[in-house]
């Protein structure tokens, strides 16, 4: 069974920084690209950020672009977002998704639960 | 990039009717569609890919169709467990994933 669990979230003060960790099981995780897509309150999805399977092509949205950084780690099966210089409307739950074994197939065929990130002084 | 619009933004049906969604993209994206699902308070979920097809366990009461720019989701007979928003989203070539802006079905 495929399980993606992301850990992280919290309330952190305009400029600082949050790592967001998804830890993924049930499937060969380094064959599949992943995804960050994230929900402001009341508010739509929001696609943030993709990483290839191999970890080797990366790809951001021009509002997190320069400030936050994908990456994974295949022997630990986890996912992660690194998020500097946080601004207020950064505060969302965050989600992680499987996407297909391209990047360019974004398939979105399994979710998280969603970490909530809040950026308040 | 590639912008996405739903119409309409909410509607109210009767439990049994046939609902339909439209997403228009701004430029040609072949069959580059993907269809969620997303109750209040949980993770979105996967119901059509590539513009037309139903993601296993799916029911097959939902459906979806278009290409080029027009697209749309349809509900053939909506179920009180139906109540949910439902976003397109486009993945012409490489990213950025555009998502729309969601469109929100309640129950008559």
């Amino acid at each position: 069974e495929v399980q993606l669990l992301e850990s992280g979230g919290g309330l952190v003060q305009p400029g600082g920084s949050l790592r967001l960790s998804c830890a993924a099981s049930g499937f060969m995780f380094s064959g599949y690209a992943m995804t960050w897509v994230r929900q402001a309150p009341g508010k739509g999805l929001e696609w943030v950020s993709s990483i290839s399977g191999s970890g080797g092509s990366t790809y951001y949205a021009d509002s997190v672009k320069g400030r936050f950084t994908i990456s994974r780690d295949s022997s630990k099966n986890t996912l992660y977002l690194q998020m500097n210089s946080l601004r207020a409307e950064d505060t969302a739950v965050y989600y992680c998704a499987k996407g297909g074994p391209s990047i360019a197939a974004p398939k979105f065929d399994y979710w998280g639960q969603g970490t909530l990130v809040t950026i308040s002084s | 990039d590639i912008q996405m619009t739903q119409s309409p933004s909410s509607l109210s049906a009767s439990v049994g009717d046939r609902v339909t969604i439209t997403c228009q993209a701004s430029q040609d994206i072949s069959n580059y569609l993907n269809w969620y699902q997303q109750k209040p308070g949980k993770a979105p979920k996967l119901l059509i890919y590539d513009a037309s097809n139903l993601e296993t366990g799916v029911p097959s009461r939902f459906s979806g169709s278009g290409s080029g720019t027009d697209f749309s989701f349809t509900i053939s007979s909506l179920q009180p467990e139906d109540i949910a928003t439902y976003y397109c989203q486009q993945y012409d070539n490489l990213p950025p994933f555009t998502f729309g802006p969601g469109t929100k079905v309640g129950i008559k």
